[in-house]
Formats: C-alpha cells, sequence, structure tokens
C-alpha cells in the first residue's frame, strides 16, 4: 500500500481560499467516504479538522470543508489567515489498514 | 477530556528493541475504541504503525508488521509499542493517539522523539 498523494506545497493570500487535494484508489478513498484531515503546526501534534469526509469537530471553523470526487479527497480552507499556516495531512480508512497523505505545506503569504 | 501521553526511552541503539507506552486518563481504554501509534521521521510525514483495539485485536502496517507488536494493559490503562531490529531510518517522532472504526484519530499524545544511534 502507498501512501496518499498530496501536492507538497500550497499558498494564499489573507482572506483568499485554497483547496488541497488528496488522491488515493479505488481500495481506500475511492471506496469509503472516510478521510480524515489533521493540521499539524512545527512542533506539535497533529489537529484533527475534518472526518469522515466532510464533518467537522466541534470548535473546527466552518472555513474548514471537506469533499470527495472519485479516488481524490479535498481540504478547502476559506477565508485565509495568519494562523492556517500549517502542514495538512489527508488519512483513509483502507480495511484493516490506514494510510495517511505525504502532507502539504501551506503558506500564508 | 481524554489526554494520552508517551513515555520511553529517547535513544535506542540500532539492532535493539524500542519501547514505549502510551498512558490514557480521562478514558478508560476497555470502554471501546482502537488505540495506535503514529511515526513522523524528522521533516517527514506521518505513518501509521499500527493499532489495537480494546478487546486486543491488533491491526500492523504492512511494511511493518514483522518487527511490530502492540499491546494493551486495561488495568493500568495503557498501551505499548514495541518495534525490534531498529535501524537509523527508525528514528522519529513517535504519537500515541485515538481512533474510531473510520480512522478518525481524535485525540493525540505530544509526541516522543526517539533517536537510533549508537
Amino acid at each position: 500500500q502507498s501512501a496518499l498523494t498530496q501536492p507538497a506545497s500550497v499558498s494564499g493570500s489573507p482572506g483568499q481560499s485554497i483547496t488541497i487535494s488528496c488522491t488515493g484508489t479505488s481500495s481506500d478513498v475511492g471506496s469509503y467516504n472516510l478521510v480524515s484531515w489533521y493540521q499539524q503546526h512545527p512542533g506539535k501534534a497533529p489537529k484533527l479538522m475534518i472526518y469522515e469526509g466532510s464533518k467537522r469537530p466541534s470548535g473546527v471553523s466552518n472555513r474548514f470543508s471537506g469533499s470527495k470526487s472519485g479516488n481524490t479527497a479535498s481540504l478547502t480552507i476559506s477565508g485565509l489567515q495568519a494562523e492556517d499556516e500549517a502542514d495538512y495531512y489527508c488519512c483513509s480508512y483502507a480495511g484493516s489498514s490506514t494510510l495517511f497523505g505525504g502532507g502539504t505545506k501551506l503558506t500564508v503569504l | 477530556q481524554v489526554q494520552l501521553q508517551e513515555s520511553g526511552p529517547g535513544l535506542v541503539k540500532p539492532s535493539e528493541t524500542l519501547s514505549l507506552t502510551c498512558a490514557v486518563s480521562g478514558y478508560s481504554i476497555s470502554s471501546g475504541y482502537y488505540w495506535g501509534w503514529i511515526r513522523q521521521p524528522p521533516g517527514k510525514g506521518l505513518e501509521w504503525i499500527g493499532s489495537i483495539y480494546h478487546s486486543g485485536s491488533t491491526y500492523y502496517n504492512p511494511s511493518l508488521k514483522s518487527r511490530v507488536t502492540i499491546s494493551v494493559d486495561t488495568s493500568k490503562n495503557q498501551f505499548s509499542l514495541k518495534l525490534s531490529s531498529v535501524t537509523a531510518a527508525d528514528t522519529a517522532v513517535y504519537y500515541c493517539a485515538r481512533h474510531d472504526y473510520s480512522k478518525t484519530f481524535d485525540y493525540w499524545g505530544q509526541g516522543t522523539l526517539v533517536t537510533v544511534s549508537s
């Protein structure tokens, strides 16, 4: 099993929207709407931002949203803020296994 | 509030066994959920190592399966990781975390850096 594919980096200006993609296969992302997204600031543990494809945990801003099309899941952040600058990882259910993406570094210009 | 805390040696010699424990507070492991280990080499991404269900069933990353053992001690409300025959490639921050059937990791430990070096 290979890691899910994410772009290495994305960037945007404050107030803009960005989308991070997460591409898997028909055996993982494509078969289940069970992708979660995590935000990680330097030196910190990952924080859950989106689960089961598009659900937001309590306390997470509604500027964060998730979706899926085919074998690709996406995380969209609208109204970019400076504090959104971080690394983002997707994670997919894959039966008895679990797959993470390689991570995407978001830079807020 | 659920809290997880990793503990164990920060330095392990090559070919030896890495052993870490994750103490859980604010939730009884025997009540449910899966309990997993994830690692992150310096400057790199997250890698799932394996998980254990509260009943004791285990699930391992196929790429690490031959070297990994995860166990649970419900009396101490903690679970453990053993990774054998370590090399420098196993140097990483090791996290413990709770997840459900959908592999949603909702609570994480702060992480502990383990360096493999002689």
